[in-house]
């Protein structure tokens, strides 16, 4: 059971413009959510999160949108930049009071071309 | 840089045999996760350790186990390998308690591991 989806496996975007990447979840007791940018042979980088109880957050180029009675979240970054080329993961976390555990979905490969 | 490392980089195995990955945490992380991400796929929870002790594991079976030290180190382990445990294994430390709202977790650069 695939509990967080990103339905898109790859995205092409020209330099410049905005890239938007999306991710489904089905599990309502997700409470975090986090994106993280993974090059090859590196691990998955952190790049922004956005609790349950926010529907926005900004850093620099990247925004991170809530949708929560959609159960929908999506990653824009603004303006995109050749380095910006890497596979994203969505992730999604819940306060159990143990474990944080987290929930990845499949990955988005995002190519920025020139 | 997130301060995680990972040893070894890359491993061989053969069916049947054991390994040990090893973890160094950043530092003042007192949390510690494993996450086995195969190809094509998205990193998936093996468990976690807090303060030494076990508090969450995912869908693995008992031959994957791990220790935490107090050196803010950690070993993943598996018995018995099989081809399917072929994986990514990514380690990530954090500086809260299992399970603390808003928590984020910092990955290390992962172990490659082939099982022949």
């Amino acid at each position: 059971d695939q509990q967080v989806k990103q339905n898109s496996p790859s995205l092409s975007v020209q330099e410049g413009r905005i890239s938007i990447l999306n991710c489904d979840y089905t599990n309502s007791m997700f409470d975090y959510f986090l994106w993280y940018k993974k090059y090859p042979a590196e691990g998955p980088t952190f790049l922004i999160s956005i609790s349950s109880i926010k529907d926005k957050n900004e850093d620099g180029r990247f925004t991170v949108f809530l949708n929560k009675s959609a159960k929908h979240l999506s990653l824009h970054i603004v303006p995109s930049q050749p380095g910006d080329s890497a596979v994203y993961f969505c992730a999604a976390m819940r306060n159990t009071g143990t474990a944080s555990k987290l929930t990845f979905g499949t990955g988005t490969r995002l190519q920025v071309t020139l | 840089e997130t301060g995680v490392t990972q040893s070894p980089t890359h491993l061989i195995k053969t069916r049947g045999q054991q390994v040990t990955l090893r973890c160094s945490s950043q530092s003042g992380h007192n949390t510690v996760s494993w996450y086995q991400q195969a190809l094509g796929q998205g990193p998936q929870f093996i468990f976690q350790y807090y303060r030494e002790e076990e508090n969450g594991r995912g869908n693995f079976p008992p031959r994957f186990s791990g220790l935490q030290f107090p050196n803010y180190s950690s070993e993943l382990n598996v018995n018995a390998l099989e081809l399917d445990d072929s994986a990514l294994y990514l380690c990530a430390s954090s500086d809260g308690t299992g399970g603390r709202f808003g928590e984020t977790q910092y990955f290390g650069p992962g172990t490659r591991l082939l099982v022949l």
